[in-house]
């Protein structure tokens, strides 16, 4: 139980477009989903909180425009890199929440986004 | 934030030995500890977890330790095998009146074990 996924787990993209990321929760409902970003050898930095029906919450210095996260249902969130560069390749990586789990994350295998 | 820092950044054992690994955290108000195993090109794999009413809690082969005086938590792995070779992040969580809590990573631990 409580798997997590995310797709794609690769993506290649031309600087200035835009990428989407899909985070699903795949045999419970999550109430609650976080997105990190990982630059190479480096840990994990909480980029935004969402709940499923509201916006958002972002991190100090996580530009929101460009980071877009929707949380439509209790089973997906996605984030959208909008106008991509390269200094925004990274791992990118979801976790979900569900009530009454004490605080536990779970997390979701992660997207290397590569930007040219 | 606050924040989660590493005394040792890489750890090198030999197989069969056992392992400490070592977090410092800084948030007093953090009351969840979690261990994670991240391999390489992989999300974060739960390890163990301890809350802060305890000081100790064991799992298979692993022991995590939590001293709250010091804000020092530690993980140990008994008999280290080569598939114990990943990077360890310790994480704390501080629920700030939220249902959920935020986790802070800590840096990480390389621990390579060799056959």
């Amino acid at each position: 139980g409580a798997v997590v996924s995310q797709h794609p787990s690769r993506v290649i993209c031309k600087s200035g477009t835009s990428v989407k990321i899909e985070c699903r929760s795949l045999d419970f409902q999550a109430t609650t989903m976080f997105w990190y970003r990982q630059f190479p050898k480096q840990s994990l930095m909480l980029m935004a909180t969402s709940n499923e029906g509201s916006k958002a919450t972002y991190e100090q210095g996580v530009e929101k425009d460009k980071f877009l996260i929707n949380h439509a249902s209790l089973t997906l969130s996605t984030l959208t890199v909008t106008s991509a560069h390269p200094e925004d390749s990274s791992f990118y990586i979801c976790s979900a929440h569900t009530s009454g789990s004490y605080n536990e994350q779970f997390f979701g295998p992660g997207t290397r986004l590569t930007v040219l | 934030g606050e924040s989660v820092g590493l005394h040792l950044p890489t750890l090198s054992v030999q197989e069969g030995d056992n392992s400490i690994i070592n977090c410092a955290y800084s948030n007093s108000a953090s009351d969840y500890f979690i261990w994670y195993k991240q391999e390489s090109g992989k999300g974060p794999q739960f390890i163990i977890d301890i809350r802060s009413n305890m000081d100790k809690r064991q799992g298979q082969r692993v022991t995590v330790l939590l001293n709250k005086t010091v804000k020092h938590l530690s993980l140990q792995i008994a008999a280290t095998q080569p598939g114990d070779s990943a990077v360890y992040f310790c994480a704390e969580n501080w629920a700030g009146g939220t249902s959920y809590g935020k986790l802070t990573f800590g840096q990480g631990t390389i621990l390579t074990v060799h056959p």
